[in-house]
């Protein structure tokens, strides 16, 4: 089965610009996640979508931040406007709902760096 | 406040002998614990779930062991070989938490030749 696309791969902005990313999870994954990852740490949770409604975007930066799922499918994950520090790697990850425990699937990640 | 730790020096080791990685963490009441595989420039890649209740997991030449007491859950790779370096990650799952994963921050291991 195909993976977790996302595009681009990598993105170089200027400060206060917009930016957004895109995400297709892998088919029949109703849960979605967004992830940053910063370099030298471990991915830290963005959203988590199931199926087009939000479960938790308790540590989504909300003034800047935005993401939407509209049809349960791909998503979408804006920056708006970017800082300095928002440069890392977007990690976008599914799973099935198939059981009480479901591994993650992520997808390669997109590079952005805000100059 | 809650924290996931991980060694964050590289473990850097001889082909063949088994690496060991800490995850240690703090203020939590993990349901279970994940590790994960990543590889420079790719997202994590799921290795094995251990469950609170569970001692220990294998899945090949992966072991795993989770210890509530000592909130401690360390991960092994036997005969270890230069194809299995790169940054292991664990990620804990509180109950009630639905599939929601919190990472630590990873340890790089280096197999050498």
């Amino acid at each position: 089965e195909a993976g977790v696309a996302q595009s681009p791969r990598y993105k170089i902005i200027e400060k206060r610009q917009s930016v957004a990313f895109w995400c297709n999870p892998i088919s029949g994954h109703a849960t979605l996640y967004w992830y940053q990852q910063i370099l030298g740490q471990g991915p830290k949770l963005l959203i988590q979508f199931q199926n087009n409604g939000v479960v938790d975007d308790s540590q989504l930066p909300k003034d800047r931040f935005s993401a939407e799922r509209l049809k349960g499918v791909d998503s979408t994950l804006k920056i708006q406007p970017a800082k300095l520090e928002d440069s890392a790697v977007y990690l976008c990850a599914s799973s099935s709902n198939r059981g009480q425990v479901n591994e993650q699937f992520f997808g390669p990640g997109t590079r952005l760096t805000v100059l | 406040s809650q924290k996931i730790e991980q060694n964050s020096e590289a473990l850097n080791i001889q082909e063949g002998k088994t690496a060991t990685l800490t995850c240690n963490y703090t203020n939590y009441s993990p349901a279970y614990l994940q590790w994960y595989r990543q590889d420079p420039g790719r997202g994590p890649v799921f290795l094995l779930l251990i469950r609170e209740n569970e001692k220990e997991k294998r899945k090949e030449r992966l072991k795993v062991t989770f210890d509530t007491t000592l909130k401690q859950s360390l991960f092994h790779i036997t005969a270890s070989q230069p194809a299995d370096s790169a940054t292991y990650l664990c990620a804990l799952v509180k109950r009630a938490a639905g599939n929601k994963l919190t990472f630590g921050g990873g340890t790089r291991v280096l197999v050498k030749p």
